[in-house]
């Protein structure tokens, strides 16, 4: 089993619609989640970052995590073309300082 | 804020020479930065983490004397790939992790490097 997993898509989603992506990890003492997101040929950049059950907003996107189920989830409303890149979740795990993460998820956003 | 700077962004050398890539913190102080590699179509690897005035810890597989990693100062690792290969052509990145704020973790632009 992989420390981090997630579904590699690609997830399509029409424009304006909620795109859905989902996380589960290994370690249940993990205490940071992060969601990170890579277009083609860039570096990844910090979208959100989570450490509480429970649902975080930031604008369009708002992550869910339930700690008792070991997923973290991200939820991506009134999806745009822009928003077509791969989804990264990583994870600290408990006692560590470094991230570990998921393959990533593609998400296709068509007009 | 928590801007993190790599240079150069792309560098093409050939076989046998060393390349030194730098990767700063513009606008925050990291006691910790970490280094990735990155193969096409494929996540993201992490090589090793550097820690401000002390030896760089480095993942299994990787190869201490070949990656040299030096972080002098709380703004500043450098990686230097050593008689470099073709089969160490990637894209390079690094990430600076911000103390202030938690454990969040912020990435350079990448360096892409080819080694003819």
């Amino acid at each position: 089993q992989k420390e981090v997993e997630q579904n590699s898509g690609p997830l399509s989603v029409p424009e304006g619609a909620i795109a859905s992506l989902n996380c589960t990890y290994s370690d249940r003492g993990s205490q940071s989640f992060f969601w990170y997101r890579q277009y083609s040929g860039k570096s990844p950049e910090l979208i959100m970052f989570i450490y509480s059950n429970g649902d975080k907003e930031d604008g369009r996107f708002t992550a869910q995590l339930n700690k008792a189920s070991q997923y973290v989830s991200l939820l991506i409303r009134d999806s745009q073309p822009s928003d077509s890149a791969t989804y990264l979740c990583a994870v600290i795990k408990a006692a560590g300082n470094k991230l570990t993460f998921g393959g990533g998820t593609r998400v296709l956003v068509k007009p | 804020g928590a801007v993190v700077s790599q240079h150069p962004s792309w560098v093409i050398c050939k076989s046998g020479t060393s390349v030194k890539i730098e990767c700063r913190s513009l606008d925050f102080q990291a006691t910790t930065m970490f280094w990735y590699r990155q193969f096409p179509k494929q996540s993201l690897m992490l090589m090793a983490t550097s820690n401000e005035g002390s030896k760089a810890t480095y993942e299994q597989g990787v190869e201490k004397d070949k990656f040299l990693i030096n972080h002098a100062s709380l703004t500043l690792s450098t990686l230097t790939v050593t008689s470099a290969h073709p089969e160490d052509s990637s894209f390079y990145i690094c990430s600076a992790r911000n103390s202030g704020r938690a454990e969040t973790q912020y990435f350079g632009p990448g360096t892409r490097l080819l080694v003819l």
